[in-house]
């Protein structure tokens, strides 16, 4: 199964700012990654596919980028509703295979 | 508008069967292309893909839990379902039905609340 490791497990940020989660593949997985939001209590949703394309409806502070093994997620002027658990995931092979998950607070 | 909800058990004990039906809306498993996967949330290994059904019925299991699992569907009445095997305290979680949004390995563009599921004697 391909890994994924993302860094870091936990972020604290203020309001306003500007944020980075990375995910690691353990092989290439030809931009096939996935990037989901988690608020507590809730289910993963969608924000961004093929590394870098924005799912329909998510803010445009959030973007993605990456090829190869390794991936980002980048947040611009952090909002307070950007507070919630953010996972990887790639597609490339089967069985798909996710991230531990980045657990983003406000300072 | 696309929805999907989950429905099971709730608590059941070690070594029976899990079973969990997604029930959805606004697509149709009787559409080309269409699949419905399902995907747990466990404190153990986070989250964890299970398996897909496709509108053709191909399936794709995981093969961590092949041997436990069965998927299929109701096509007529937009219901997929769930099936583990002799449980155990492992298979505690919460468990998401969802679209896929590709054929064959895919993302998943659309999730059910997810249902949680407690194994326990």
């Amino acid at each position: 199964d391909i890994r994924m490791t993302q860094s870091p497990a936990s972020l604290s940020a203020s309001l306003g700012e500007t944020v980075n989660i990375e995910c690691l593949a353990s092989e290439d997985i030809y931009s096939d990654l996935a990037w989901y939001q988690q608020k507590p209590g809730k289910s993963p949703q969608l924000l961004i596919y093929n590394a870098n394309s924005l799912q329909n409806g998510v803010p445009s502070r959030f973007s993605g980028s990456g090829s190869g093994t390794q991936y980002s997620l980048k947040i611009n002027s952090l909002q307070s509703e950007d507070v919630a658990t953010y996972f990887c995931q790639q597609y490339n092979n089967y069985p798909n295979t996710f991230g531990a998950g980045t657990k983003l607070e406000l300072k | 508008q696309v929805s999907l909800k989950e429905s099971g058990p709730g608590i059941l004990q070690p070594f029976q069967t899990l079973s969990l039906t997604c029930s959805f809306s606004g697509f149709s498993l009787g559409t080309s292309n269409m699949g419905v996967g399902w995907i747990r949330q466990t404190s153990g290994k986070g989250l964890e893909y299970l398996a897909t059904i496709w509108w053709d019925d191909d399936k794709y299991f995981n093969p961590s839990l092949n041997s436990r699992l069965t998927v299929s569907k109701d096509t007529s009445n937009n219901q997929a379902f769930l099936k583990i095997t002799s449980v155990d305290t492992a298979d505690t979680g919460t468990y998401y039905c969802t679209r896929a949004a590709l054929t064959g390995s895919s993302y998943f563009d659309y999730w059910g609340q997810g249902v949680m599921v407690t194994v326990s004697s």
